[in-house]
């Protein structure tokens, strides 16, 4: 199975962009990457995905390696909301039609006010 | 409701007796998930249902742990003579298995073992 690499913690000022990054060196052609973030005492949350192009939505941006072995969450502003642990995750296809969604470490985001 | 629903939202047991965590889908869902994670930790994959079959159990931890799901919906995840290190949060997901493939997670099922 791919994996994913991530940095254990990072720290960021409020109202400053964060980026996130990811390493999912094995990764294969029809692997999508997930960014999914967990507050303390909850399920996780869905942020973003993509597979190959650069993708925008209203929580977040994703920006994908050429290669595909890489991949950054941006966070365009941080708020204290934003504290969580973030994980990338491989969503992998298999011949039997089926799929794994297999998570990475995640990091530690922690928001300075 | 609306979201995927996880029962109990807390188990506390004695080693050695057996439990069983419920999972709602949202409806219309036919792909479900389950993991679990230990504390501090990151999410550990145990099995995978594609409507009532389960293509994938590899990540079942031993014959102890045991899913089932009927009708398409609701799933039971069973843990027979628990041990202190199943103490865990156990997460369910589902989704519609698009290509988009979005997940959607309950709360989870704090279980804790004495």
């Amino acid at each position: 199975d791919a994996k994913t690499t991530q940095p254990n913690s990072m720290e960021s000022n409020e109202e400053e962009p964060v980026h996130l990054p990811c390493n999912h060196s094995t990764i294969s052609g029809t692997d999508y990457i997930h960014w999914y973030r967990q507050l303390p005492s909850q399920g996780p949350e869905y942020v973003i995905h993509g597979l190959t192009s650069n993708v925008n939505n209203r929580m977040a941006s994703l920006a994908i390696a050429e290669d595909r072995k890489s991949s950054t969450l941006i966070l365009h502003r941080a708020t204290l909301r934003d504290a969580a642990v973030y994980y990338c995750i491989l969503r992998a296809a298999f011949t039997s039609g089926t799929y794994k969604y297999i998570f990475g470490t995640g990091t530690r985001l922690k928001v300075l006010a | 409701g609306a979201g995927v629903s996880q029962s109990p939202s807390n188990k506390v047991t004695e080693k050695g007796k057996d439990v069983e965590l419920r999972c709602d889908p949202i409806s219309g869902h036919t792909a479900l998930y389950w993991y679990r994670q230990s504390l501090g930790q990151g999410l550990e994959f145990l099995i995978y249902f594609q409507g009532n079959s389960a293509p994938d159990k590899s990540g079942l931890p031993s014959d102890r742990f045991s899913a089932e799901r009927t009708g398409g919906s609701v799933s039971t995840l069973t843990i027979q003579r628990t041990q202190q290190e199943d103490s865990a949060v156990y997460l369910c997901a589902t989704n519609l298995q698009r290509t988009d493939g979005e997940l959607f997670f309950g709360e989870g099922s704090r279980l804790t073992v004495l």
